[in-house]
């Protein structure tokens, strides 16, 4: 049954350290979203896709964070340098807009914990 | 410093009772609402969603009541088993497509 893959799962690392995110959307979903999940603030939007295009990055932080689509079938989410304070619970979802309705499938996400 | 959590609203009930799940949302041109369950360690699953144009939908075991008046979404799930037990959070569009705002969540404890 379709459904959004996440890589890794699990992600210890060091500060300072570049860490690399990857998200399978479902096939045929054109809007790929990126969350971060963490215990103080709940799920946070980092920035969306459609299309491949980037449609808003406003809750991700510039100088550290990016966030690609180098195809349809894959989006990565980059932290370089990582920070303690990134971590957190990042969740991929997918979407297909039908008029007002945009259903978003998300992800099993991928536990950062940065030292 | 301790650091501080978000404090979810907690429901609790008893194995077969219905239980009533409530969320009020920010927005009142959002057109479209969604339910979503995430157990733990997993990710938000979909549970129901409900277009503005309605005010009741009905899924198995569960339904979404919308009162656009109060800007109020429920949640309610009949016959709650063990298996219910998660955290529930809804969800608005305030735009066609695109974002989503997610209410911070209610969890919900199943007793056996």
């Amino acid at each position: 049954d379709a459904r959004v893959t996440q890589t890794p799962r699990h992600k210890v690392t060091e500060m300072g350290q570049e860490v690399t995110m990857r998200c399978q959307p479902i096939l045929g979903h054109n809007t790929v979203f990126w969350y971060r999940q963490t215990m103080m603030q709940g799920l946070e939007l980092l920035a969306y896709f459609r299309n491949r295009a980037p449609l808003d990055d406003s809750g991700m932080p510039k100088d550290r964070f990016s966030a690609e689509m180098p195809d349809a079938t894959l989006a990565t989410l980059k932290i370089q340098p990582s920070e303690p304070r990134d971590s957190a619970v990042y969740f991929c979802a997918s979407g297909l807009p039908s008029g007002v309705a945009e259903t978003q499938y998300f992800g099993p996400g991928t536990r950062l914990l940065v030292l | 410093g301790e650091s501080v959590g978000l404090h979810l609203p907690t429901l609790s009930v008893q194995e077969g009772d219905n239980s009533i799940i409530n969320c009020a949302y920010s927005n009142s041109a959002s057109d479209y609402f969604i339910w979503y369950k995430q157990e733990s360690g997993k990710g938000p699953q979909f549970i129901i969603d409900i277009r503005s144009n309605m005010d009741k939908r009905q899924g198995q075991r569960v339904t979404v009541l919308l009162n656009k008046t109060v800007k109020h979404l429920s949640l309610q799930i009949a016959a709650t088993q063990p298996g219910d037990s998660a955290v529930y959070f809804c969800a608005e569009n305030p735009h066609q497509g695109g974002k989503l705002i997610f209410g911070q969540g209610t969890e919900l404890s199943v007793k056996p």
